[in-house]
């Protein structure tokens, strides 16, 4: 079955210091992979996402993530943290649609939230 | 564009009640829609998958009876929350996938506060 993992329930990173969010997916083909953020009661915008071609991919607000087949991850990284970057991010796998009778649904990992610290 | 909207953003209902949730794609058709449910500090989990003119497809343990979710246009799907109670308060949150886009791409709503009294 597919799954998603983020190892880290909550992180704690200093502004302007570097980050990284580990994501790791169990999936049995070709995964398409995202990575969403969600500030408190409100909804989740997309950052990134990956489907194919270049395993380094460049998303909204300077993130970024790295598809790494061999290792089942697609961390997302930021070189620089800005206050504004504290919420909840959330990564997720579709599943293509008609694969497995999938209606191309998306599977959640349990979330990282991040805060930062002035 | 791309955009998805939700209404009620909160409601507060007595419990036994029902309350309908609208989600609606602003600027494009959408013949899929889904539907989660938030729990506090918790991941999103998929309920239904909506889809225009047809029966939508529930994730198993939820009630059919309980979330009836209709999707009667290319723009909109509503969830209801039939007899609510307490233990249906929870951030409700649908998203849409846009017709003839690629792949697995959903566009998020901002989401439903639901608190059942």
């Amino acid at each position: 079955a597919q799954s998603v993992t983020q190892p880290d329930i909550h992180i704690t990173v200093s502004e302007g210091a570097s980050l990284e969010l580990r994501c790791n997916y169990s999936y049995g083909a070709t995964p398409y992979l995202f990575w969403y953020v969600q500030s408190p009661g409100q909804g989740l915008q997309l950052l990134l996402k990956y489907f194919s071609g270049d395993t380094l991919v460049q998303g909204i607000k300077g993130f970024e993530a790295e598809f790494k087949r061999s290792q089942s991850s697609f961390n997302l990284r930021k070189p620089s943290v800005h206050w504004s970057d504290a919420a909840e991010y959330f990564c997720a796998v579709g599943t293509p649609m008609n694969y497995g009778g999938s209606q191309g649904n998306l599977i959640f990992g349990k979330g990282t939230k991040l805060s930062v610290k002035p | 564009g791309a955009v998805v909207s939700q209404h009620p953003s909160r409601v507060i209902c007595k419990s036994g009640t029902s309350v309908k949730i609208e989600c609606r794609s602003l600027d494009f058709q959408a013949t899929t829609m889904f539907w989660y449910r938030q729990f506090p500090k918790k991941s999103l989990m998929l309920m239904a998958t909506s889809n225009e003119g047809s029966k939508a497809t529930y994730e198993q343990g939820v009630e059919k009876d309980k979330f009836l979710i209709n999707h009667a246009s290319l723009t909109l799907s509503t969830l209801t929350v039939t007899s609510a109670h307490p233990e249906d308060s929870s951030f409700y949150i649908c998203s849409a996938r846009e017709d003839g886009r690629a792949l697995n791409e959903q566009f998020f709503g901002p989401g439903t506060r639901l608190t059942v009294l």
